[in-house]
């Protein structure tokens, strides 16, 4: 069956520390990619998709398909980063059943 | 304007009762998703519906779970004769149509929180 792994459930790194949430995927074929965020007391939304490669709020992610990975990344994290990151792919063109990984909540300290 | 609207916001129930979960959708947004949240788990996904068919209700647990939508807006996830392991936070979100495809991003409401006692 189709996975999404994220291996971590919980992140804590030191502002101004560097960050990479771990995101790996089974399909071998052409997925679209996505991150997703929920913040405290908000409503999960979308953060990224690798099809756009651009940076939103600091944060990129390259869809790696050798190692089946999409790996989040940060420079630099702040505390407004910490929050519920999940991970999620749609599987192939035609379908729409999203699969989403069991998150990993990230905690930057000050 | 609104967003995506879910009630109840919380819901306990007696084992073996019917329970009714209620989505309205952005305005204008033709696909909707119903996903669950347990404990420690991931986003499971439920069904989507495009219009008012669902293409694609393999991710529902057992013939207990049926969702139908109306009117290509609400839509309305029912549980038959709930189990303790139903309990959860159930999700809905939409997406904008497309033509006959989906917008990628979508929009979640706040969820309802379903406990079964």
């Amino acid at each position: 069956a189709q996975r999404v792994t994220q291996p971590e459930k919980l992140l804590s790194v030191f502002k101004g520390a560097p960050v990479e949430l771990k995101c790996n995927y089974s399909y071998s074929g052409s997925p679209e990619l996505f991150w997703y965020v929920q913040y405290s007391r908000q409503r999960l939304q979308l953060l990224l998709r690798h099809i756009s490669r651009e940076s939103i709020k600091g944060f990129t992610a390259d869809l790696n398909k050798g190692e089946t990975s999409f790996h989040l990344k940060k420079p630099f994290a702040q505390e407004e980063d910490s929050a519920m990151y999940y991970c999620a792919q749609k599987p192939y063109s035609g379908t729409y059943k999203y699969i989403f990984g069991t998150g990993t909540r990230l905690k930057v300290l000050a | 304007g609104a967003g995506v609207s879910q009630s109840p916001s919380n819901k306990v129930t007696e084992k073996g009762k019917d329970v009714e979960l209620r989505c309205d959708p952005i305005s204008g947004h033709t696909a909707l998703y119903w996903y669950r949240q347990s404990l420690g788990q991931g986003l499971e996904f439920l069904i989507y519906f495009q219009g008012n068919s669902a293409p694609d209700k393999s991710g529902l647990p057992s013939d207990r779970f049926s969702a139908e939508r109306t009117g290509g807006s609400v839509s309305t996830l029912t549980i038959q004769r709930t189990q303790q392991e139903d309990s959860a936070v159930y999700l809905c979100a939409s997406s904008l149509g497309l033509g006959d495809r989906i917008s990628y991003e979508q929009y979640f409401g706040p969820g309802t929180r379903l406990t079964v006692t």
